[in-house]
Formats: structure tokens, sequence, C-alpha cells
């Protein structure tokens, strides 16, 4: 199993660029989950989705969007880049909402100049 | 106020020191509270998680919950260099099951 995988690593963008941040997980989970980590703020929740076809909000989800067609893939879009989205972003995933156990990709490094 | 505080550090340690790792929290109905581990450059790892108030054993890890005080804490004995990362808090929320981040505590263990 490659586990939670996340392209590309590293990205810069020129703000106003839109771009497209790709998760995939092999383990058949259900629960899959954006975040964003800054420093001193921790990981916050961008957006979530329960299944195929189902996706929910998170904390902070202005100026993202997401779709979930297939189980396994879960991208996380961004419309229009602002220098306010420089993180660095985590896709997660779990066997299903609420399990204990939640596995994180290796993270995207985003800086949007 | 953040529904999850937790020290930042930086906490440097000698190697062989016992570590004292805390966060604070405001929902009384937390109810499950997980521990990850961040190395440099990496993705969070589950380390362990508890269950209500008490303590749960791992290796050199004890992870303890006081509900009453609304306190978790995370101990490691015996520290080694390879235990140096950033820790994170996380109870988990019962509505739907989503995990509430600290903002992490990075740890340097010196050899």
């Amino acid at each position: 199993n490659a586990g939670v995988t996340q392209t590309p690593k590293f990205q810069v963008l020129k703000t106003g660029q839109s771009m497209t941040l790709q998760c995939a997980q092999d383990m058949n989970h259900e629960y899959m989950s954006w975040y964003r980590q800054d420093p001193g703020m921790g990981l916050r929740l961008i957006h979530y989705s329960v299944g195929a076809g189902i996706t929910d909000q998170g904390e902070v989800p202005n100026g993202y969007n997401v779709s979930r067609s297939t189980t396994e893939d879960f991208p996380l879009r961004l419309l229009s880049a602002a220098p306010s989205q420089t993180s660095v972003y985590f896709c997660a995933s779990n066997k299903r909402q609420g399990a204990s156990e939640q596995y994180f990709g290796p993270g995207t490094r985003l800086t949007v100049t | 106020q953040k529904e999850v505080e937790q020290d930042p550090g930086p906490l440097s340690v000698p190697e062989g020191a016992i570590v004292s790792l805390n966060c604070t929290y405001s929902n009384s109905a937390f109810q499950y509270f997980m521990w990850y581990r961040q190395y440099s450059r990496k993705g969070p790892e589950l380390l362990m998680y508890t269950y209500s108030s008490g303590n749960k054993e791992d290796g050199r890890f004890t992870a303890q919950v006081d509900k009453s005080s609304k306190y978790i804490s995370l101990f490691i004995r015996d520290s080694q260099p390879s235990d140096s990362a950033t820790y994170l808090c996380a109870p988990r929320d019962n509505q739907g099951g989503k995990l509430i981040f600290g903002q992490g505590t990075e740890l340097s263990v010196k050899p």
C-alpha cells in the first residue's frame, strides 16, 4: 500500500493563478480531509468528505473547492491564489468518519507570491 | 479563545530527560484525545490516543487526560534524540468525529 499520496511536493504560484492539489489513497477509506498548517496555528481543517459524492466545509474553506468523484481521490482546488494561502497542505484519510487513526500524506508546500 | 491550546515551545532537553507536553481544551464534550508526532517536513502520525479520563502507557510514552480540569498530557520517559519532533494534541469532536488540533510543541532532544 502506498497509503496517502500527494502531488506536487512543492509549488510556487503567482497571485490570481489557480491550481489543483492532488490527493489519493489506496486503503479504501471512506473519510478524507484537507488541512493547512501554518506556524503557530496547528492544523486547520479546510474541507472533508465522508464518501464519494459527499463533501462539506471545515474551519477555513474560503478560497478552496473540493470534489470527491471516487473513493480514492480528493483533489483540492485553489480558485484564485492569494498570498494568505501560502502554507503546507496535508491530505488525510480515515476508514470512516470518527475512526481513531487518521493517516496523513507527506504534504504540499505552497508559496503564493 | 481557541478550543485547544498548546504551548508551541520550542522545548529543548538533554537525552534521558523526562518530557512533559501539555494541552488544555474548552469543550467538555470531547471524549477521545489523540497525540500525533510530526517529524520535520513530514505528515503527522498517530502516536497514541486515550478515551475519557485516565492514563494510557505505550513503552516510554504515557498519555494522561484529566477531564475535570480539561487538561491533556503526554509524558516521554528516557527521551532520545529520535524523539525530536513536533507533538500535536488533538481531541476529537463528538459531533462529526473531526480532530481539533493544538498548535503543536516542537521538541528537541540533545545527545
